[in-house]
C-alpha cells in the first residue's frame, strides 16, 4: 500500500532562516500533494498543494517542489517567523484513489 | 478563523455515558469527513460523508456512530467508549468527494474518557 515518509521529524531554525521539509512517497499513481499546517489547539490547515502535472508551486513564503521521477515533493518556508512555528503534515493519495495518506509530521520551531 | 465549527471543544465523558460531537460548514461542501488524532500523530480517518451518504467507515466500532442530518452538519454520537478513545476529533470538509479536493478541517473536540 502507500507510505508516505516525511523527515526531519523535528527542525529548529533561527528567525530569517529557511525550512525544508521533504516527503517521499511508495506509489507513482499519486497525483495530489497536499501540505497541512497545525498550530497548538487547532486542526490542521492547508497552506499548499501541488498536483503531478506541475513541479512547483509558491505562494510568498511558501513554495513546494514535487520530484515524480524520485517520487518526492518538498516544503519550503523563506524568511521563517515565530508564527510558523507548528507542525506539519505532507499527504499524498494512494494508488487506488480510496485515502489520503498522512505522513508522520514534522515540528518546526522557529526562534527569534 | 476556520470555517468548519465543531462543537464542544473540549470534552470529558465516563465510560458509560453517551455525548454527541457535532460539525457544522457553510462553505457549500459536499463531503464531510471525520478523523481522530492522537498526540503527535497524523490524523486518521474514520468516516466519509458524500451528499449526505456515508460512503466509507474505515472499519470504525460501532461505538462510534456518525450522522449526517443535511448538508451542512455533521454528528458523531458516543456511546461506552473506552479510555483509549481519548483523543482529537477533528472534522473535515472538501466541495465535493475524492481525495485530490482540499480538505478544510476544523478545531477539533478534545476528548477525554475517564
Amino acid at each position: 500500500g502507500e507510505n508516505v515518509e516525511q523527515h526531519p521529524s523535528t527542525l529548529s531554525v533561527q528567525e530569517g532562516d529557511s525550512a525544508v521539509i521533504k516527503c517521499t512517497y511508495s506509489d507513482s499513481a499519486s497525483n495530489y500533494f497536499p501540505w497541512y499546517k497545525q498550530e497548538l489547539g487547532k486542526g490542521p490547515q492547508l497552506i499548499i498543494d501541488i498536483r503531478s502535472n506541475v513541479g512547483e508551486k509558491k505562494d510568498q513564503r511558501i513554495a513546494v517542489t514535487l520530484n515524480k521521477t524520485a517520487k518526492h515533493f518538498s516544503l519550503h518556508i523563506t524568511e521563517t517567523q515565530p508564527e510558523d512555528s507548528a507542525v506539519y503534515f505532507c499527504a499524498a493519495i494512494n494508488q487506488a484513489g480510496t485515502a489520503l495518506i498522512f505522513g508522520k509530521g514534522t515540528t518546526l520551531s522557529v526562534s527569534s | 478563523d476556520t470555517e468548519v465549527t465543531q462543537t464542544p471543544k473540549h470534552l470529558v465523558m465516563g465510560m458509560t455515558n453517551k455525548k454527541s460531537l457535532k460539525c457544522e460548514q457553510h462553505m457549500g461542501h459536499r463531503a464531510m469527513y471525520w478523523y481522530k488524532q492522537k498526540a503527535k500523530k497524523p490524523p486518521e480517518l474514520m468516516f466519509v460523508y458524500s451528499y449526505e451518504k456515508l460512503s466509507i467507515n474505515e472499519s470504525v466500532p460501532s461505538r462510534f456512530s456518525p450522522e449526517c442530518p443535511n448538508s451542512s452538519l455533521l454528528n458523531l454520537h458516543l456511546h461506552a467508549l473506552q479510555p483509549e478513545d481519548s483523543a482529537l476529533y477533528l472534522c473535515a470538509s472538501s466541495q465535493e468527494s475524492g481525495w485530490d479536493k482540499p480538505q478544510h478541517f476544523g478545531d477539533g473536540t478534545r476528548l477525554s474518557i475517564l
